[in-house]
Protein backbone atom coordinates (compact mmCIF):
# COMPACT_ATOMS: atom_id res chain seq x y z
CA UNK A 1 0.00 0.00 0.00
CA UNK A 2 1.32 3.19 -0.96
CA UNK A 3 0.32 5.04 2.46
CA UNK A 4 -1.76 8.35 3.08
CA UNK A 5 -0.89 10.34 0.11
CA UNK A 6 -1.00 14.05 0.45
CA UNK A 7 -0.74 17.05 -2.19
CA UNK A 8 0.91 19.39 -2.73
CA UNK A 9 3.66 18.52 -0.68
CA UNK A 10 3.90 22.73 -0.49
CA UNK A 11 1.83 25.67 -0.91
CA UNK A 12 2.99 29.14 -1.27
CA UNK A 13 0.20 31.72 -1.50
CA UNK A 14 -1.22 35.32 -1.07
CA UNK A 15 -3.21 36.47 1.58
CA UNK A 16 -6.60 36.02 -0.02
CA UNK A 17 -6.35 33.44 -2.11
CA UNK A 18 -8.23 30.43 -1.71
CA UNK A 19 -6.06 27.12 -1.13
CA UNK A 20 -7.26 23.19 -1.56
CA UNK A 21 -5.27 20.42 0.39
CA UNK A 22 -5.97 16.93 -1.00
CA UNK A 23 -5.72 13.58 0.71
CA UNK A 24 -5.74 10.03 -0.44
CA UNK A 25 -6.42 7.76 2.53
CA UNK A 26 -5.22 3.93 2.96
CA UNK A 27 -8.16 2.22 0.97
CA UNK A 28 -10.27 0.15 3.59
CA UNK A 29 -9.43 2.36 6.85
CA UNK A 30 -13.01 3.74 7.80
CA UNK A 31 -11.67 7.26 9.55
CA UNK A 32 -9.87 10.31 8.06
CA UNK A 33 -8.25 12.76 10.00
CA UNK A 34 -6.99 16.62 9.12
CA UNK A 35 -4.46 18.19 11.72
CA UNK A 36 -2.38 21.19 11.81
CA UNK A 37 0.88 21.45 13.17
CA UNK A 38 2.43 24.73 14.22
CA UNK A 39 5.46 25.66 16.43
CA UNK A 40 2.93 28.08 18.57
CA UNK A 41 0.25 24.95 18.64
CA UNK A 42 1.57 21.95 18.34
CA UNK A 43 -0.55 19.61 16.49
CA UNK A 44 -4.49 20.22 16.27
CA UNK A 45 -7.30 17.86 15.32
CA UNK A 46 -9.26 20.08 12.80
CA UNK A 47 -11.73 17.26 11.77
CA UNK A 48 -12.36 14.25 11.40
CA UNK A 49 -14.54 11.86 9.05
CA UNK A 50 -16.06 8.62 9.85
CA UNK A 51 -17.22 6.35 6.83
CA UNK A 52 -16.87 9.94 4.74
CA UNK A 53 -19.65 11.42 7.07
CA UNK A 54 -18.06 14.91 9.55
CA UNK A 55 -17.70 13.69 13.06
CA UNK A 56 -15.91 16.26 14.90
CA UNK A 57 -15.53 19.40 13.60
CA UNK A 58 -14.76 21.59 16.90
CA UNK A 59 -11.38 22.12 15.48
CA UNK A 60 -11.60 23.60 12.93
CA UNK A 61 -10.64 27.48 13.63
CA UNK A 62 -12.73 29.34 11.61
CA UNK A 63 -15.86 29.51 8.69
CA UNK A 64 -12.78 30.28 6.42
CA UNK A 65 -11.85 26.62 6.61
CA UNK A 66 -13.87 23.83 5.17
CA UNK A 67 -13.68 19.71 4.54
CA UNK A 68 -15.21 17.78 2.36
CA UNK A 69 -15.06 13.92 1.86
CA UNK A 70 -16.97 13.03 -1.30
CA UNK A 71 -16.12 9.35 -1.41
CA UNK A 72 -14.09 6.94 0.42
CA UNK A 73 -10.58 7.30 -1.03
CA UNK A 74 -10.40 11.17 -1.96
CA UNK A 75 -10.80 14.42 1.02
CA UNK A 76 -10.03 17.91 0.73
CA UNK A 77 -9.17 20.45 3.30
CA UNK A 78 -10.25 24.49 1.53
CA UNK A 79 -9.26 27.56 3.16
CA UNK A 80 -11.29 30.97 1.86
CA UNK A 81 -9.60 33.11 2.09
CA UNK A 82 -6.22 31.98 3.28
CA UNK A 83 -4.63 34.54 5.87
CA UNK A 84 -0.67 34.78 6.75
CA UNK A 85 -1.73 32.86 10.42
CA UNK A 86 -3.03 29.61 8.54
CA UNK A 87 0.21 29.03 7.61
CA UNK A 88 1.60 25.29 8.98
CA UNK A 89 1.98 22.09 8.19
CA UNK A 90 -1.77 20.05 6.86
CA UNK A 91 -1.64 16.57 7.87
CA UNK A 92 -4.14 14.25 6.61
CA UNK A 93 -4.43 10.61 8.52
CA UNK A 94 -6.44 7.36 8.11
CA UNK A 95 -6.82 4.50 10.30
CA UNK A 96 -9.67 1.88 11.20
CA UNK A 97 -10.42 3.47 14.96
CA UNK A 98 -10.74 6.77 15.63
CA UNK A 99 -8.62 6.23 18.34
CA UNK A 100 -7.62 2.31 19.32
CA UNK A 101 -5.92 1.85 16.77
CA UNK A 102 -2.58 3.52 15.12
CA UNK A 103 -3.13 6.52 12.85
CA UNK A 104 -1.32 6.31 9.14
CA UNK A 105 -0.22 9.73 8.50
CA UNK A 106 0.25 11.26 4.98
CA UNK A 107 3.72 13.72 4.48
CA UNK A 108 1.97 16.71 4.96
CA UNK A 109 1.43 19.90 3.21
CA UNK A 110 3.52 22.56 4.32
CA UNK A 111 1.15 26.12 3.60
CA UNK A 112 2.93 29.43 3.29
CA UNK A 113 0.79 32.35 2.87
CA UNK A 114 2.45 35.88 2.29
CA UNK B 1 -6.25 20.90 23.58
CA UNK B 2 -3.08 19.58 24.78
CA UNK B 3 -3.82 16.24 27.08
CA UNK B 4 0.25 15.03 26.97
CA UNK B 5 2.96 16.80 28.44
CA UNK B 6 6.14 15.39 27.31
CA UNK B 7 9.12 15.89 29.15
CA UNK B 8 11.95 16.71 28.64
CA UNK B 9 11.32 19.04 25.45
CA UNK B 10 14.49 18.50 24.21
CA UNK B 11 16.90 15.55 24.92
CA UNK B 12 20.80 15.26 23.37
CA UNK B 13 22.38 11.98 23.50
CA UNK B 14 25.66 10.14 21.88
CA UNK B 15 25.20 7.31 19.94
CA UNK B 16 24.66 4.02 21.72
CA UNK B 17 23.29 5.73 24.83
CA UNK B 18 19.45 5.10 26.29
CA UNK B 19 17.15 7.96 25.94
CA UNK B 20 14.09 7.96 28.31
CA UNK B 21 11.04 10.69 27.77
CA UNK B 22 8.10 10.88 29.60
CA UNK B 23 4.80 11.69 28.96
CA UNK B 24 1.86 13.24 31.85
CA UNK B 25 -1.51 13.70 31.05
CA UNK B 26 -4.23 14.80 33.01
CA UNK B 27 -7.83 12.79 32.52
CA UNK B 28 -8.33 8.74 32.68
CA UNK B 29 -7.55 7.32 29.61
CA UNK B 30 -8.36 3.66 27.57
CA UNK B 31 -4.89 3.75 25.67
CA UNK B 32 -1.88 5.87 25.06
CA UNK B 33 0.21 5.86 21.72
CA UNK B 34 3.49 6.97 20.97
CA UNK B 35 4.84 8.26 17.48
CA UNK B 36 7.89 9.56 15.69
CA UNK B 37 8.07 12.35 13.55
CA UNK B 38 11.27 12.78 11.70
CA UNK B 39 11.84 16.32 9.85
CA UNK B 40 9.66 17.36 7.07
CA UNK B 41 8.28 13.99 7.28
CA UNK B 42 4.61 12.85 8.81
CA UNK B 43 4.29 11.03 12.11
CA UNK B 44 4.84 7.35 12.47
CA UNK B 45 3.28 5.31 14.81
CA UNK B 46 5.59 3.33 17.60
CA UNK B 47 3.59 1.27 19.83
CA UNK B 48 -0.08 1.88 21.62
CA UNK B 49 -0.07 0.71 25.38
CA UNK B 50 -3.25 0.03 26.90
CA UNK B 51 -4.83 1.61 30.18
CA UNK B 52 -4.78 -2.42 31.83
CA UNK B 53 -1.39 -2.81 30.38
CA UNK B 54 1.77 -1.37 32.50
CA UNK B 55 4.77 -2.23 29.81
CA UNK B 56 5.28 -2.70 26.31
CA UNK B 57 8.39 -3.76 24.18
CA UNK B 58 9.34 -3.42 20.49
CA UNK B 59 12.78 -3.67 19.43
CA UNK B 60 15.12 -1.44 21.16
CA UNK B 61 11.73 0.45 22.33
CA UNK B 62 9.91 -0.03 25.60
CA UNK B 63 6.70 1.65 26.68
CA UNK B 64 5.89 2.14 30.53
CA UNK B 65 2.46 3.14 31.72
CA UNK B 66 1.28 3.93 35.24
CA UNK B 67 -2.20 4.86 35.56
CA UNK B 68 -2.37 5.91 38.77
CA UNK B 69 0.75 8.93 37.80
CA UNK B 70 -1.18 9.26 34.80
CA UNK B 71 2.35 9.36 33.13
CA UNK B 72 4.19 7.42 30.19
CA UNK B 73 7.86 6.67 29.67
CA UNK B 74 9.56 6.03 26.12
CA UNK B 75 12.76 4.64 27.02
CA UNK B 76 14.90 3.51 23.54
CA UNK B 77 17.85 1.69 24.32
CA UNK B 78 21.45 1.28 21.94
CA UNK B 79 20.72 4.55 20.75
CA UNK B 80 21.35 5.79 17.01
CA UNK B 81 21.85 8.11 14.72
CA UNK B 82 19.00 7.61 12.72
CA UNK B 83 16.39 7.85 16.14
CA UNK B 84 17.36 11.93 15.84
CA UNK B 85 13.35 12.93 15.62
CA UNK B 86 10.57 14.47 17.69
CA UNK B 87 8.82 11.94 20.03
CA UNK B 88 5.06 12.77 20.81
CA UNK B 89 2.60 10.91 23.03
CA UNK B 90 -1.04 10.64 22.40
CA UNK B 91 -4.40 9.83 24.30
CA UNK B 92 -7.64 9.04 23.66
CA UNK B 93 -9.20 11.39 25.92
CA UNK B 94 -8.64 15.26 25.72
CA UNK B 95 -10.12 17.61 28.62
CA UNK B 96 -13.69 16.86 29.63
CA UNK B 97 -13.61 13.61 29.53
CA UNK B 98 -14.79 13.04 25.82
CA UNK B 99 -13.51 9.56 24.10
CA UNK B 100 -13.82 9.76 20.71
CA UNK B 101 -10.46 11.34 19.79
CA UNK B 102 -6.33 11.22 19.76
CA UNK B 103 -5.15 14.25 21.34
CA UNK B 104 -1.44 14.75 20.80
CA UNK B 105 1.30 16.23 23.27
CA UNK B 106 4.12 18.72 22.93
CA UNK B 107 6.71 16.36 21.90
CA UNK B 108 10.01 15.80 23.06
CA UNK B 109 13.11 16.86 20.22
CA UNK B 110 15.46 14.14 20.50
CA UNK B 111 19.27 14.48 18.65
CA UNK B 112 21.45 11.51 18.96
CA UNK B 113 25.16 12.62 18.35
CA UNK B 114 27.51 9.87 15.84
Amino acid sequence: DAGVIQSPRHEVTEMGQEVTLRCKPISGHDYLFWYRQTMMRGLELLIYFNNNVPIDDSGMPEDRFSAKMPNASFSTLKIQPSEPRDSAVYFCASSTTPYNSPLHFGNGTRLTVT
Amino acid sequence: SQQGEEDPQALSIQEGENATMNCSYKTSINNLQWYRQNSGRGLVHLILIRSNEREKHSGRLRVTLDTSKKSSSLLITASRAADTASYFCATDRGYGGATNKLIFGTGTLLAVQP
